[in-house]
């Protein structure tokens, strides 16, 4: 069992639509990333959160520490969302290694 | 600002060869991070640079060296090439102390 699963693996959605992708973790983790990559391959950082929800756009991060559990939600789909969105988590103190999920694939339909 | 570069962007090797891929960190950032994705996968930690010492490393064999330099810029050797080291390579910069980090757009290698 990885110790970063996301949900779901795969998610198409027409656009508009309203999106979440899950993010659950068994390591102790002191922060959560959420990266955007696309097909070319290159990585963005979406959020860096350590608790509550941040807000960038239509992009929304949730992290419940306590649950370990993170969401990321895209509202107002569009087709330029499509991407491979991945959650990681940084350890605490004492290591520097982030720990990734294999990422969600989202497809965008106009 | 010129973000995070890797060079080179593809490259095709063969068995048994050796490969260096570099990375120069973003302007100002002191620590150089590399990961290896196979496809389909998430990013897999190789190690961390920081004061041109590695200062971390995760569970690849010794075949995989690195190198940083004092302007900060980071190479990554791998030797005796496998098949399945075939896969993109991720360089992330990030400032001590910040928890910012930037990637690179990769080196995809093909091991044939």
């Amino acid at each position: 069992k990885n110790e970063v699963e996301q949900s779901p693996q795969n998610l198409t959605a027409q656009e508009g639509e309203f999106i979440t992708i899950n993010c659950s973790y068994s390591v102790g983790i002191s922060a959560l990333h959420w990266l955007q990559q696309h097909p070319g391959g290159g990585i963005v950082s979406l959020f860096m959160l350590s608790s509550g929800k941040k807000k960038h756009g239509r992009l929304i991060a949730t992290i419940n520490i306590q649950e370990k559990h993170s969401s990321l939600h895209i509202t107002a789909s569009h087709p330029r969302d499509s991407a491979v969105y991945i959650c990681a988590g940084r350890p605490g103190a004492g290591s520097y290694q982030l720990t990734f999920g294999k990422g969600t694939k989202l497809s965008v339909i106009p | 600002d010129a973000g995070v570069t890797q060079s080179p962007t593809h490259l095709i090797k063969t068995r048994g060869q050796q490969v260096t891929l570099r990375c120069s960190p973003k302007s100002g950032h002191d620590t150089v991070s590399w990961y290896q994705q196979a496809l389909g996968q998430g990013p897999q930690f190789i190690f961390q640079y920081y004061e041109e010492e590695e200062r971390q490393r995760g569970n690849f064999p010794d075949r995989f060296s690195g190198h940083q330099f004092p302007n900060y810029s980071s190479e990554l050797n791998v030797n005796a090439l496998l098949l399945g080291d075939s896969a993109l390579y991720l360089c992330a910069s990030s400032l001590t102390g910040k928890n910012t980090i930037y990637f690179g757009e990769g080196s995809w290698l093909t091991v044939v």
